[in-house]
């Protein structure tokens, strides 16, 4: 079985720049989420989706962060502007209803 | 909001010994889910091994078992005959068992980096 594929794996942009992450959950799986772990820290939950729909985003900087999940399957997590705190590990995971969740290798951003 | 503590930064341990690694938690919801996970260099988050709060017994996966002491908050991870390549960073986790919404992100610790002597 798959798992949770990301990409890009690594980059690096200028501050104001903007970058957008990919994320491809495991087949099946309903629930997607995105986390963002900076260096020294645990991944903190960004956004939670139920097929296309939102189900948590309480986290998520609106003002510069947006995600979408088109058709239930595949999700897009855009920074524009970006930030130099931005740097950090994008790390994707999905699960199967409220079973274990599955994480992907993470996109690392690094913001100059 | 819960809060998950891990004061252990660093830990290291002779190979083939046994290490517990500790983790604190803050919670007013009487149900819900505990994870250990190992996160090594490349990044992948890996299940070790998980909780729920309303079974008394303590879960094990082989050479791993944690110590669940819900009244004092308490969720340590014991590893047996430590391995090469147990070497990771690992992290505590939280998870609500019911929540508005079907909202069910986890709630990390900052981890232990463990470290196994050769």
């Amino acid at each position: 079985e798959a798992g949770v594929a990301q990409s890009p794996r690594y980059k690096i942009i200028e501050k104001r720049q903007s970058v957008a992450f990919w994320c491809n959950p495991i087949s099946g799986h309903a629930t997607l989420y995105w986390y963002q772990q900076i260096l020294g820290q645990g991944p903190k939950l960004l956004i939670q989706f139920q097929n296309n729909g939102v189900v948590d985003d309480s986290q998520l900087p609106k003002d510069r962060f947006s995600a979408e999940r088109l058709k239930g399957v595949d999700s897009t997590l855009k920074i524009q502007p970006a930030k130099l705190e931005d740097s950090a590990v994008y790390l994707c995971a999905s699960s199967f209803g409220r079973e274990e969740q599955y994480f992907g290798p993470g996109t690392r951003l690094t913001v100059t | 909001a819960q809060t998950v503590t891990q004061s252990q930064p660093e830990m290291s341990v002779q190979e083939a010994e046994t290490v517990t690694l500790s983790c604190t938690y803050d919670t007013s919801e009487s149900d819900y889910y505990l994870f250990w996970y190992k996160q090594p260099p490349s990044r992948q988050m890996i299940l070790v091994i998980r909780q729920e709060a309303y079974k008394q017994q303590n879960a094990t996966e082989n050479r791993f078992s944690v110590n669940f002491q819900k009244a004092a908050k308490s969720f340590s991870l014991k590893i047996s005959d430590s391995q090469l390549g147990d070497a990771a960073m690992y992290f505590c986790a939280y998870r609500s068992f019911y929540s508005g919404g079907g909202a069910d992100g986890l709630t990390f610790g900052k981890g232990t980096h463990l470290i196994i002597q050769p």
